[in-house]
């Protein structure tokens, strides 16, 4: 499974946008880019997910480079209650599995 | 009700004993899952059940035996467990778990397990 790689944490203030990177330089052509994530005393969440264009949904928006080699999850309004591990996972191919990694913990300062 | 939902939330057990955990869902999906997240680890897949038959098993120790009577319920049955079990263990449910499918995954609130 191609593999990601995103910074441990990242800060952020309340009512500010978030900007969250995802690299994966080896994505195969029938990747997605799944974003989910999880807070505290929860099970993961889905956010968005997306192939090639870039996806906007009622949570956040997903932005694919062109190249497809990183991807940024965007939440244009950060709330208390987005403070969270963000898991970016590759999915494709033959396989329905959703292999998380170790993902980004925000925190969100009010 | 809606969405994924797990009990207990908590069970301590001994190693000797023997105990179930529940997972039900009311979305009207078809593929159930069963994963493990241990302290400062990623989450593990465990079991994949598609309109109620197993199609995965990633080499988990056959002391955890899941069980799926329909779609909508999924068990998984423990016995003689391990300290090294104690994790949190959640249950997810999509559309289907074809091949290719991207569905997304919808998961309960787990079920914190404590092996004394």
């Amino acid at each position: 499974d191609a593999k990601t790689t995103q910074p441990n944490s990242m800060e952020s203030n309340e009512e500010e946008p978030v900007h969250l990177p995802c690299n994966h330089s080896t994505i195969s052509g029938t990747d997605y880019i799944h974003w989910y994530r999880q807070l505290p005393s929860q099970g993961p969440e889905y956010v968005i997910h997306g192939l090639t264009s870039n996806v906007n949904n009622r949570m956040a928006s997903l932005a694919i480079a062109e190249d497809r080699k990183s991807s940024t999850l965007i939440l244009h309004r950060a709330t208390l209650r987005d403070a969270a591990v963000y898991y970016c996972i590759l999915r494709g191919g033959a396989t329905n599995k959703l292999i998380f990694g170790t993902g980004t913990l925000l925190a969100v300062q009010p | 009700e809606t969405g994924v939902t797990q009990t207990p939330r908590h069970l301590v057990m001994g190693m000797t004993n023997k105990k179930s955990l529940k997972c039900e869902q009311h979305l009207g999906h078809n593929a159930m899952y069963w994963y493990k997240q241990s302290a400062k680890k990623p989450l593990e897949l465990m079991f994949v059940y598609n309109f109620k038959e197993q199609t995965e098993n990633n080499s988990v120790p056959s002391r955890f035996s899941p069980e799926c009577p329909n779609s909508s319920h999924l068990f998984l049955h423990l016995h003689t467990l391990q300290p090294e079990d104690s994790a949190l263990y959640l249950c997810a449910s999509s559309q289907d778990g074809r091949e290719y499918s991207n569905q997304p995954q919808h998961f309960g609130d787990g079920t914190r397990l404590s092996i004394l």
